[in-house]
């Protein structure tokens, strides 16, 4: 599985736009780039996931340049809410198991401030 | 839909004795990871199921876990004997694989071994 690299924390101000950047240099051809989210005393909660180009939903946008090398997790207009742990994973269905592996990194502590 | 259900959410237990997590997955997914969590370590996969049989247990630290599925909606997560460094955060998360590297999480059960 191809390792990721992430910023251990960063801080904002209400309102304003977060963008965390992942570095997936060792990317593999079948990988998926998959954000996950973390509240204090919670379980990881599924985000977003994306293979190239830009993916939006209701919570956050994800942008990958066409080398995959990276991402770009965006959340727009973060409130108190938002803080949270944020990882980056890579990787997809393990070749011929038939299974489903993540590997968590330590993530981005997002700290947002009124 | 109840989500990921563990028992206990918290668990305080003493050196040498045996500890038992439980957890119920969501109804219809036929994938079950056991994760633990610390802050040295973060968040590492122990092992996961297919339609209750164990695929992967490379991630068990050692022969003092064990983890069963008798059916589709029970499992278990069992050391025996506990030791302090066994004190973590244990989830559980089940997934249906319909959206890839998704995962739903359990609130997750706080063991603390004195």
């Amino acid at each position: 599985l191809a390792k990721t690299t992430q910023p251990i924390s960063m801080d904002s101000y209400e309102g304003q736009e977060v963008n965390i950047t992942c570095s997936h240099n060792n990317i593999a051809t079948n990988d998926y780039i998959t954000w996950y989210q973390q509240f204090p005393s919670q379980g990881p909660r599924f985000i977003i996931q994306g293979y190239k180009t830009k993916v939006t939903n209701e919570v956050a946008s994800l942008f990958i340049p066409a080398d995959r090398k990276s991402s770009t997790l965006s959340l727009p207009r973060v409130s108190l809410s938002d803080t949270a742990v944020y990882y980056c994973l890579v990787g997809d269905r393990i070749p011929g198991a038939g299974s489903y592996q993540l590997t968590f990194g330590k993530g981005t502590k997002l700290s947002v401030i009124p | 839909d109840a989500g990921v259900i563990q028992s206990p959410r918290h668990e305080v237990t003493e050196m040498g004795q045996e500890v038992t997590l439980r957890c119920k997955p969501i109804s219809g997914h036929d994938y079950l990871f056991w994760y633990r969590q610390t802050m040295m370590r973060g968040l590492e996969l122990l092992i996961y199921f297919n339609n209750n049989v164990p695929i992967d247990d490379s991630g068990m630290p050692e022969d003092r876990f064990s983890a069963k599925m008798p059916n589709a909606s029970f499992s278990t997560l069992k050391i025996q004997p506990s030791e302090p460094r066994d004190s973590a955060v244990y989830f559980c998360a089940s997934t249906s694989g319909r959206v890839r590297n998704e995962q739903f999480f359990g609130p997750g059960t706080r063991l603390t071994v004195l």
